[in-house]
Order: C-alpha cells, then structure tokens, then sequence
C-alpha cells in the first residue's frame, strides 16, 4: 500500500538556522499538508498546498515558514529561522482530492514524522 | 474557526471491555469526522471517518456515531485488547474533495489492561 515519505525522521539545528523537511506524498494524491505536534499535545494544521499554490495557512505559518513542490514528487517545509519553540514533530499529510471517489477524497494520510529539536 | 473538544483525555478499560471517546465540534459546515490512532513516535493512522449524511458507520469493533444537531460524534471500541492502546484523535473539517486543513481534538490516551 503506498504510503507518505518523510526524510529526515529526526534533524537537530541550531536557533536562528534554517531547515528544510523533506515529504514524498502518495503519488495520484492531489493536495498536500504540513502538520505539527508539540510534544504530548494535538497535531495542528500548517498548510495546505495544491496547485502549486498555498490553499490555507494558519496563523502559525508566519513568514518564517515556507513550502515548495520543487519537482513533480517531493514537498518541502523550510523554517528560515529557527526558534526554540518551533521544536517538534511535524507531519506532512496527503489526499486524492477531487480526483478520488465519495468515500477517500478527504482522506488523508500521514507520513512518520520528523522530529525537530532546536537547541 | 472549528474548535474541537475530546474527552475524556485518558481512559483505562479492562480488556474485552467497550471504550467509548466523544468529540464535539463548533463549526456546522464540518461535514467529515476522521478518527485517527497514534501509537508512541508513530504517524496518526485513520482508523474510521464518517460523513455528515450518515449517522453512524461500524467497521468490525470499531464504530463511530454523528450528530449533527448536537455537533458530537463518538468512537465505540468493542471488546477492547492491549494493541488498541493508544492516543486516539478526532478531527472535523469541512470536507469537499478539495484541501480543507483537519482541526483535531486534544487526545484521548486509552490504556487497555489485562
């Protein structure tokens, strides 16, 4: 079953250095996600991205975050500047979309994570 | 925007016991309820969803119910076993096929002991 890919599964980095997390979405998926998960807390909704475009963003996406579908399978998360609190384990996530059927176009699939520590 | 509350936030059964985690939700466009498991240092993995027009949807011990007017929905595990312990996560969002973010609930760590 294809699965969403994360790399790397753990990055440790400097305050105020920048970092690049790398997701393999499922391949006929159509929309793409970053999430958060504070430690022992919920996962919290980033962005969504499809089209090539931002769809949504919360308010905790400032300028300091971005992302990029640089070619037709990866999808990056860049913090410019990192900071204490942007520690924690961030999630991308996929769905179909409009091109899956009524029961799996909203569904959306995980990847493992990777887990930021800023120091 | 969506808020969503999740109670209780730990539970503790006896196996072969039901579990039963509720959710409530502010935001009456959410139409889909996912219901997602995370093991410790593991991804959220969807476990069962339900959709605004049906009121409630089973897939072997586990169900789910929804209700609309009242903006809840709840998970049901039968006949609970100790790889059912978990963190389990409810979320709303405003499904239509398109990217609509999921708000999820703060967590329920269910303990299941023999």
């Amino acid at each position: 079953e294809p699965e969403v890919t994360q790399t790397p599964s753990h990055q440790v980095t400097q305050m105020g250095q920048e970092v690049i997390l790398r997701c393999v979405p499922i391949s006929n998926h159509l929309y793409f996600y970053w999430y958060r998960q504070i430690l022992g807390q919920k996962v919290e909704f980033l962005v969504s991205f499809y089209n090539n475009e931002i769809s949504e963003k919360s308010e905790i996406f400032d300028d300091q975050f971005s992302v990029e579908r640089p070619d037709g399978s990866n999808f990056t998360l860049k913090i410019r500047s990192t900071k204490l609190e942007d520690s924690a384990m961030y999630f991308c996530a996929s769905s179909e979309g409009l091109a899956g059927g009524p029961s799996t176009r909203d569904t959306q699939y995980f990847g493992p994570g990777t887990r930021l520590t800023v120091l | 925007g969506e808020n969503v509350e999740q109670h209780p936030s730990t539970l503790s059964v006896q196996e072969g016991d039901s579990a039963v985690i509720k959710c409530t939700y502010s935001d009456s466009a959410s139409n889909y309820f996912p219901w997602y498991k995370q093991e410790l240092g593991k991804r959220p993995q969807l476990i069962i969803d339900i959709r605004s027009n049906v009121g409630e949807k089973k897939d072997q011990r586990i169900a789910v119910t929804l209700n609309k007017t009242a903006k809840h929905f709840s998970l049901h595990i039968t006949e609970t076993q100790p790889e059912d312990s978990a963190v389990y996560f409810c979320a709303a969002s405003i499904g239509a096929g398109t990217a609509s973010k999921l708000t999820f609930g703060t967590g329920t760590r269910l303990q299941v002991t023999l």
